[in-house]
């Protein structure tokens, strides 16, 4: 198993341009979310998804959309993007029984000029 | 909501020395999760230990014990006998049980280096 990949692991933008980070995890599980971490910061929540087609907000979405088509993947997208958004994201995935545990992937270092 | 909180920025310690890193959390679901994340210089997180809420014994892998008070809210890390490679940032989150699948809450973490 490749556990949860993520694409790309760096990228740089210029504010306002639009790009998706992918993530795709072949564990066959259900949950996926998106983290951001700042620094001096822990992660926090983008936004998550409970199974194929269903997405909700987490902590901090705005600026952020996502969708869920099938169980494999989980794109992020960033329509406008903006200096504040410069941050590393993360991807994870997990099964929702037992403990929850959360599996992550790599981490994309996005910076936004 | 849920919070989480590390009040040590960070630790310096000798290597084989034991450690202690404090989490205090606060929730209002009665059913949770608690969980210890290692992220090292190269920035991946690695998955430490777990702690339920209705656990009855404190959890232990390896080297790793999770020291869970329920009734003073905590969930501190102890690693015994340090070793230089477990210089790095420990992240403290939690997790509701209940059903929301509302992902994890992190602490800002505890920069831990080990000395020789």
């Amino acid at each position: 198993n490749a556990g949860v990949t993520q694409t790309p692991k760096f990228q740089v933008l210029k504010t306002g341009q639009s790009m998706t980070l992918q993530c795709a995890q072949d564990m066959n599980h259900e949950y996926m979310s998106w983290y951001r971490q700042d620094p001096g910061m822990g992660l926090r929540l983008i936004h998550y998804s409970v199974g194929a087609g269903i997405t909700d907000q987490g902590e901090v979405p705005n600026g952020y959309n996502v969708s869920r088509s099938t169980t494999e993947d989980f794109p992020l997208r960033l329509l406008s993007a903006a200096p504040s958004q410069t941050s590393v994201y993360f991807c994870a995935s997990s099964t929702r029984q037992g403990a929850y545990e959360q599996y992550f992937g790599p981490g994309t270092r996005l910076t936004v000029t | 909501a849920q919070k989480i909180t590390q009040t040590q920025p960070g630790m310096f310690v000798q290597e084989k020395e034991a450690v202690t890193l404090d989490c205090t959390y606060d929730t209002s679901d009665p059913s949770y999760g608690l969980f210890w994340y290692k992220q090292p210089s190269s920035g991946e997180m690695i998955f430490l230990i777990y702690q339920g809420s209705y656990d009855q014994q404190n959890a232990t892998e390896g080297r790793y014990s999770l020291n869970f008070q329920k009734a003073r809210k905590s969930a501190n890390l102890v690693i015994s006998a340090s070793q230089l490679g477990d210089s790095a940032m420990y992240f403290c989150a939690m997790r509701s049980l209940g059903g929301g699948a509302d992902g994890l809450t992190f602490g800002k973490g505890t920069h831990l280096i080990i000395q020789p």
